[in-house]
């Protein structure tokens, strides 16, 4: 049981520069969220999905697309990448009725 | 605006001592209260969580006391071993949400020494 699997584990990309970050998921979870965690800052919630086909924006959306076809996969888009979106990002699921969420173990990305 | 307050930022403690961190929130529409444990390089991980309908609870070492009039709760972790050594995030959320958005709060850096 793999459990909640993101790829890649650490990225560096150039201010500008598109790339999606994998999310996938193998419990059968219905909710899915993205969180980015910063220094000081704690993890903040970016987007998040209640199901195949519907997602929502958390605190910190701008910057980030997301999209769920399906139910095992959540990926995060960033469309053109800015030095601010250099973080350590965590993708989360939970299951319905459950309070508990279960993370990844994390996409270290830097832009420059 | 941080809506969940953690503190302290970085905590040092001897082995076999008691660690304290203190969190304190703002919305008291928040009803479930967790706290995660966090080791360098690894997701965050469900360690303990509370509901406001009870004042206290324990698992094994690690203690969550809550103060709803206060809107405070702590994580009290007994006889602290090396291994606790991680970081710890409280959070909040609200259950007729369907807990769909953790709050975290900033994090406390945990050093256990031999």
């Amino acid at each position: 049981n793999a459990g909640v699997t993101q790829t890649p584990k650490f990225q560096v990309l150039k201010t500008g520069q598109s790339m999606t970050l994998q999310c996938a998921q193998d419990m059968n979870h219905e909710y899915m969220s993205w969180y980015r965690q910063d220094p000081g800052m704690g993890l903040r919630l970016i987007h998040y999905s209640v199901g195949a086909g519907i997602t929502d924006q958390g605190e910190v959306p701008n910057g980030y697309n997301v999209s769920r076809s399906t139910t095992e996969d959540f990926p995060l888009r960033l469309l053109s990448a800015a030095p601010s979106q250099t973080s350590v990002y965590f993708c989360a699921s939970r299951t319905q009725g459950r309070a508990e969420a279960f993370f990844g173990q994390g996409t270290r990305l830097t832009v420059v | 605006q941080q809506q969940v307050k953690q503190s302290p930022q970085s905590l040092i403690v001897q082995k076999g001592g008691i660690s304290i961190i203190n969190c304190a929130y703002e919305n008291t529409a928040f009803d479930y209260f967790p706290w995660y444990q966090q080791f360098p390089g690894k997701g965050p991980a469900l360690l303990i969580a509370i509901r406001p309908d009870v004042s206290e609870k324990k698992e094994g070492r690690f203690t969550i006391s809550f103060n709803k009039s206060a809107k405070q709760f702590s994580l009290h972790i007994m006889d602290s071993q090396p291994g606790d050594s991680a970081t710890y995030f409280c959070a909040a959320s609200r259950m007729n949400t369907g807990f769909q958005k953790l709050v975290f709060g900033t994090g406390t850096r945990l050093l256990v020494s031999p």
